[in-house]
């Protein structure tokens, strides 16, 4: 199948900074991409949907000012954290797909941990 | 707003079983219904694809089956060997993904 890949895998920050995760699709062209959290043991909340070119439509409860999505290409969606807080530390997972009526294909997420 | 519930939420089999996994929805206007495996602390691996046109697919000991009337799918594995052991994830489609809330599988040596 195709490949979604999310970098970095694992990332530490302190409390206060920035953190930008990628999100790539390395053999297609994804008109939509995805981003979902995930808490543990649960399944995963969708944040946001990004069209390339155009603005992110954001979930009801999600800070769009907090969770800056850009989708400047497409093969390539960016989500940055910005100003994280301990409670921002989770599992985030990116999904990529080309139309409404094909395979989505994920990210192998990001563990993020603010201290 | 569409809503998917995945019975059971967890599961433990001893290995050469089949099992059934059970995937339920609200909304019958769906584009296609996908199963995913997730292994802990990694991403979502995709499984099978139901276009909403379809009854059933198969992918080696996988069979999902989707039932759009009833808001059902099924996810049938054969065999089961312990390196299934993990989550697995239903989601339908449309604009946007909905996620089921997942079945945690264990398969005993």
């Amino acid at each position: 199948g195709a490949v979604v890949s999310q970098h970095p895998s694992r990332v530490i920050c302190k409390s206060g900074t920035s953190v930008k995760i990628e999100c790539r699709s390395l053999d297609f062209q994804a008109t939509t991409m995805f981003w979902y959290r995930q808490f543990p043991k649960q399944s995963l909340m969708l944040m946001a949907t990004s069209n390339e070119g155009s603005k992110a439509t954001y979930e009801q409860g999600v800070e769009k000012d907090k969770f800056l999505i850009n989708h400047a290409s497409l093969t390539l969606s960016t989500l940055t954290v910005t100003s994280a807080h301990p409670e921002d530390s989770s599992f985030y997972i990116c999904s990529a797909r080309l139309d409404t009526n094909t395979e989505a294909f994920f990210g192998q997420g990001t563990r993020l941990t603010v201290v | 707003k569409q809503e998917v519930t995945q019975i059971p939420a967890a599961l433990s089999v001893p290995e050469g079983e089949n099992l059934v996994l059970n995937c339920s929805f609200t909304d019958s206007a769906i584009y296609n219904l996908q199963w995913f495996r997730q292994d802990p602390g990694k991403g979502l691996t995709s499984l099978l694809l139901i276009q909403s046109s379809q009854r059933e697919q198969t992918s080696g000991r996988l069979n999902a089956s989707l039932d759009k009337s009833s808001g059902r799918s099924t996810l049938y594995i054969a065999a089961s060997q312990p390196g299934d052991s993990a989550t697995y994830l239903c989601a339908v489609t449309g604009n946007q993904f909905y996620f089921g809330t997942g079945t945690s599988l264990t398969v005993i040596p």
